[in-house]
């Protein structure tokens, strides 16, 4: 059963850059599809993008000009960094799993809260 | 991008009677890529129903999914106090992936 555990920073300061890792255990990141999603009382839940295990990426184009997701397969890790932050950008933030690029999720981290604010 | 519309935005039940929830597609979904999820509070959402009829993995049979196309209903048949909860529909044949604003079913 896979496992994912989202890890960063809770607070971060508007117009800085929001990074998050979420780690994987109990499968490989060299298998799938690998996105992070974001929840928000304003928003809902959002699609932000995924990394493939091939390393090729989809970014939601609402997101695209500030969203960039890499791999770190000797970690079996994934990221998200998120430039430029706004108020509008707090959201707890989750990791998940696709089997492949056109997929639902069956697999999600617990989710991590990160508050914009200075 | 897909705009997906769920109604009602809460629906108050007793525990035994049965939920249709409707997620409606501003296009229409391909391959039926529909899912549905449940969420509690302070959990991440969990897969109940994928390609817009199957149940996931242990799922229990009192839930169902159901149309093609743009509109797409989940049921629960007879309501367990487990299933209190916001659900929500997913789209992942359009890029970018969308989901619904949710339904939340609360104890009446």
């Amino acid at each position: 059963q896979v496992q994912l555990q989202e890890s960063g920073p809770g607070l971060v300061k508007p117009s800085e850059t929001l990074s998050l890792t979420c780690t994987v255990s109990g499968g490989s990141i060299s298998s799938y599809y690998w996105s992070w999603i974001r929840q928000s009382p304003g928003k809902g839940l959002e699609w932000i993008g995924y990394i493939s295990y091939s390393g090729s990426t989809n970014y939601n184009p609402s997101l695209k000009s500030r969203v960039t997701i890499a791999a770190d397969k000797s970690k079996n890790q994934f990221s998200l960094k998120l430039d430029s932050v706004t108020a509008a950008d707090t959201a707890v933030y989750y990791c998940a799993r696709a089997y492949s690029g056109y997929d639902y999720y069956r697999d999600w981290g617990q989710g991590t809260l990160v508050t914009v604010s200075s | 991008e897909i705009v997906l519309t769920q109604s009602p935005g809460t629906l108050s039940l007793s525990p035994g009677e049965r939920a249709t929830l409707s997620c409606r597609a501003s296009q229409s979904v391909s391959s039926n890529y529909l899912a549905w999820y449940q969420q509690k509070p302070g959990q991440a959402p969990r897969l109940l129903i994928f390609g817009a009829s199957s149940r996931a993995t242990g799922i229990p049979d009192r839930f169902s999914g159901s149309g093609s196309g743009t509109d797409f209903t989940l049921t629960i048949s007879r309501l367990e106090p487990e299933d209190f909860a916001v659900y929500y529909c997913q789209q992942h044949g359009s890029s970018p992936w969308t989901f619904g604003q949710g339904t939340k079913v609360e104890i009446k």
